[in-house]
């Protein structure tokens, strides 16, 4: 069955220090892969839409990466500030379907 | 621009009552969406409206579930009789056009349900 596969432990780093999260899955071919944020209590915002035939994708402090040969994405923030802390959810998109597939997400922490 | 606004925002109900959950979507969206996150799981999708019309209900649990959007305007989630295992964050999302959908809907801020 298909499987999305994001760290349950929390990233916890300094501030300043690039963040790194990972969204790995199996059993799908995703033509597109999305980044969201979601804060306690508050539904998820949407970051960044990447596609399958892109390497890389950049946003203002963010990046994501997407590998579909080791079907993995990663998710970057740069110089990384308290405020980023949030819960970060992958979902992945088959052509043709708007109906996103989501992991559970990962936890970041940034330290002041 | 109001964003898409869901209410109750906690619910609290016991076993075997029903229990009705309500979107307002951003104005002039046509697709609506609920999505459902039980504890410790991943966000699933429901259903999926385009206007009044039911384009998707592949993620509906079972018959105990009942969504209507009367006049393509607002979305109602009803669920009766509410059984434990439907506790979680409920979510309903909206979009203007479908084909921008990839670029992610707008989501409301989501029900907490819990049935005790």
């Amino acid at each position: 069955s298909q499987k999305i596969e994001q760290n349950s432990e929390a990233l916890n780093i300094q501030e300043g220090k690039t963040a790194t999260l990972t969204c790995n899955y199996t059993n799908y071919s995703p033509a597109y892969l999305q980044w969201y944020r979601q804060d306690p209590g508050r539904g998820p915002v949407f970051l960044l839409l990447i596609r399958e035939n892109e390497k890389e994708k950049r946003k203002e402090r963010l990046k994501v990466t997407f590998d579909t040969t080791l079907k993995q994405s990663l998710f970057h923030i740069t110089a990384s500030q308290p405020a980023d802390s949030a819960t970060y959810l992958c979902a992945l998109l088959s052509g043709g379907s708007y109906i996103p597939t989501f992991g559970r997400g990962t936890s970041l922490i940034v330290h002041p | 621009e109001a964003g898409v606004t869901q209410f109750p925002s906690h619910s609290v109900i016991e076993k075997g009552q029903t229990v009705t959950l309500r979107c307002d979507p951003i104005s002039g969206h046509d697709n609506l969406y609920w999505y459902r996150r039980v504890m410790g799981k991943e966000i699933k999708f429901l259903l999926h409206f385009v206007k009044e019309s039911k384009q998707d209900e592949s993620g509906m649990p079972n018959n105990r579930f009942l969504a209507e959007r009367t006049g393509g305007t607002y979305s109602t989630l009803k669920v009766q009789p509410a059984e434990l295992e439907d506790s979680g964050v409920y979510f309903c999302a909206s979009s203007q056009d479908g084909t921008d959908d990839y670029y992610g809907y707008t989501f409301g801020s989501g029900t907490r349900l819990t049935v005790v």
